[in-house]
């Protein structure tokens, strides 16, 4: 089992533009989570899926953040346009949609937005 | 979810045992106590969780007082690997906020 994939690692960018994070859950896991980690804030959770379907968005810190999934095994966080406050590590997790589920992490993408 | 309170930073020695302490006073009946750890730059990754009894994986221990409104997980021999951000979490269902963790360093 590869784990949840993210993509990339690292993105540095300029303010205005859009930026787009990817996310490959485990296969046959059917919760998919978004979260924010800066060292002011912690870990944030800013959306949830389950079976594709975005259940709980009240994390979204602004329009200029978008989340979908498309099917099971894809998911994308986009921010547009970026700004520099923008800047942090993005974690995806995924689980079974199923009460005390572990959650598994991907390794996370760092975002330096400049 | 209930709220969660740990120590900001505990030390331990290599080889030792680590106990981590976490109180939830407001956790109510049906909210899981989850542990995660995240270890410099990685994504924070699952340990072990209970409701009621106690409980032991390969990993670590739990240890659920009896009222349920604090409990402890327990490295039994704490390796230099160990040292990271421990987050207590009191939850029902997959939707887990974090609070700030433990840092735990574990020294030689």
């Amino acid at each position: 089992d590869a784990g949840v994939i993210q993509s990339p690692r690292h993105e540095v960018t300029e303010m205005g533009q859009e930026v787009t994070l990817r996310c490959k859950p485990i296969s046959g896991h059917n919760s998919l989570f978004w979260y924010r980690q800066t060292m002011m804030r912690g870990l944030e959770l800013l959306i949830y899926f389950n079976n594709n379907v975005p259940i709980d968005d009240s994390g979204m810190p602004e329009d200029r953040f978008s989340a979908k999934m498309p099917n099971a095994s894809f998911s994308t966080l986009k921010i547009q346009p970026s700004e520099p406050r923008d800047s942090a590590v993005y974690f995806c997790a995924s689980s079974l949609d199923r009460v005390n589920s572990p959650l598994h992490f991907g390794n996370g993408t760092r975002l330096t937005v400049t | 979810d209930a709220k969660t309170t740990q120590p900001t930073s505990m030390d331990c020695a290599e080889g030792r045992a680590a106990n981590l302490p976490c109180n939830h006073s407001t956790i109510s009946g049906n909210e899981y106590v989850y542990w995660y750890r995240q270890i410099h730059s990685q994504g924070p990754q699952y340990i072990i969780h209970g409701l009621k009894n106690n409980e032991t994986n390969e990993m670590a221990s739990l240890i659920i007082t009896e009222d349920r409104k604090s409990s402890t997980l327990i490295l039994p021999h704490a390796t230099l690997r160990d040292t990271a951000v421990y987050y207590c979490i009191a939850e029902y269902g997959n939707k887990l906020v974090f609070g700030a963790g433990t840092i735990l360093r574990v020294k030689s």
